[in-house]
């Protein structure tokens, strides 16, 4: 248990359909991101919120709408996505965007399959 | 663009064996994160180094970020099935961000 959950924890989905990735931290920490790890490739950041801002979008095709309504909380809206879309959708949080080692403690992950 | 190459990809050993994972780049970052990710999870932080040339022992995990701190070594001494994962290095640079290698994944068998 890391302190960061998420939900659903397996997501089955059409291209046409919109549904959300929900995450939520527990540890008082003020940077949430975001993350999609497919196979045979690393990790990639997606998105980066500190203090509920938005910090990074690391050229994220606009189908993925991330939301941080507060430090403890994160969506990720997803719409009209492509079957290359399916990976695991991990969420992170760390105590503080700007330290210098910014280590992050992850959600167990959703895992995507766009059909 | 800063790029994390890791050595080896897939592994393979018997339990009580010896290994040693690699990463390696050309960038040099502010501190380099190891982390293990087990089937069905998200990675789990297991050491940060800062210093070149540091070295970090956690039981039978021995880290070390090189002197110019472009690179890192994971030596694992008398592996165990629960040592089974997928071994992620991610180095911190500018800006505090991280980039991710490109994973080892160890299986150990008994």
């Amino acid at each position: 248990e890391t302190g960061v959950t998420q939900t659903p924890r397996h997501l089955v989905m059409g291209m046409t359909n919109k549904k959300s990735l929900k995450c939520e931290q527990h540890l008082g920490h003020n940077a949430m991101y975001w993350y999609k790890q497919s196979a045979k490739k690393p990790l990639e950041l997606m998105f980066v919120y500190n203090f509920k801002e938005q910090t990074e979008n690391n050229s994220v095709p606009s189908r993925f709408s991330p939301e941080c309504p507060n430090s403890s909380h994160l969506f990720l809206h997803l719409h009209t996505l492509q079957p290359e879309d399916s990976a695991l959708y991990l969420c992170a949080s760390s105590p503080n965007g700007v330290s210098s080692y910014n280590e992050q403690f992850f959600g167990p992950g959703t895992r995507l399959t766009v059909l | 663009t800063q790029l994390l190459e890791q050595s080896p990809q897939f592994l393979s050993i018997q339990e009580g064996e010896n290994l040693t994972v690699y990463c390696n780049s050309s960038s040099v970052f502010s501190s380099l994160q190891w982390y293990r990710q087990e089937p069905g999870e998200g990675p789990v932080l297991l050491v940060t180094v800062v210093t070149g040339g540091e070295v970090k022992k956690l039981k039978r995990l021995t880290f070390q970020f090189g002197d110019a701190r472009k690179d890192s070594s994971l030596h694992i001494t008398a592996a165990q099935p629960g040592d089974t994962g997928l071994y992620l290095c991610a180095g911190a640079g500018t800006a505090s961000k991280l980039t991710f290698g490109t994973g080892t994944r160890l299986q150990v068998t008994l």
